[in-house]
């Protein structure tokens, strides 16, 4: 099993471009998510989904967009990127949610927009 | 809204010390607590949680609800366990996490 896998792996974007952030898990999980990192911030929730059709927001989804058509695909979108949206973007899913469900973390996209 | 604080940034200590990595942690109800590690060029993973009350690599980390405490700890520090530890919470039998900021774990010989 890959796990779960991101692309591209870095990028440099211009502001106001356009990009879209892979990400495949290969563990048949029902949940999945997108999270933020700043430097030498902690993880913050950008938007999740619990299953294929189905995705709410988390803590900062605003210059996002998700969806959900499969269970394995969940990419996300940014449409008019900001330089406030460099960061380092980190993909999960886990089988359930709550105390006993493990989430499983992809490598990362490192973005920088300028 | 829940918050997790870690305040360390840093916490460096000897091979063989005793190690104590803090986590507290504000929400008024029953969280579920769990501590991620990041590994040098390694993805971020689980290394336990509250619920399991089980003991990985030697860590442990027991939930003091009178002091918001989750903290961290490992009697004898190794090289290996050099690392970006986070504390993570979540609730209500959800699944949206909410990490602290993170504590390098440096152990030096």
């Amino acid at each position: 099993n890959a796990g779960v896998t991101q692309t591209p792996k870095f990028r440099i974007l211009k502001i106001g471009q356009s990009m879209t952030l892979q990400c495949t898990q290969d563990m048949n999980h029902n949940y999945m998510y997108w999270y933020r990192q700043d430097p030498g911030m902690g993880l913050k929730l950008i938007y999740y989904s619990v299953g294929a059709g189905i995705t709410d927001k988390g803590e900062v989804p605003n210059g996002y967009n998700v969806s959900r058509s499969t269970t394995e695909d969940f990419p996300l979108r940014l449409e008019l990127a900001a330089p406030s949206q460099t960061s380092v973007y980190f993909c999960a899913s886990s089988y359930g949610s709550g105390a006993g469900s493990e989430q499983y973390f992809g490598p990362g996209t490192r973005l920088t927009v300028t | 809204a829940q918050r997790v604080t870690q305040p360390e940034k840093l916490l460096s200590v000897f091979k063989g010390a005793p190690v104590e990595l803090k986590c507290n942690y504000s929400y008024s109800g029953s969280p579920e607590l769990f501590w991620y590690v990041q590994y040098s060029r390694q993805r971020l993973q689980l290394l336990l949680r509250h619920i399991s009350r089980e003991s990985i690599k030697g860590f442990t980390a027991d939930l003091n609800k009178g002091e918001t405490s989750f903290h961290l700890k490992k009697p004898f520090a190794q090289e290996e366990d050099s690392a970006m530890y986070y504390c993570a919470l979540t609730t209500g039998g959800g699944n949206k996490l909410t990490f602290g900021t993170g504590t390098q774990l440096k152990v030096e010989l």
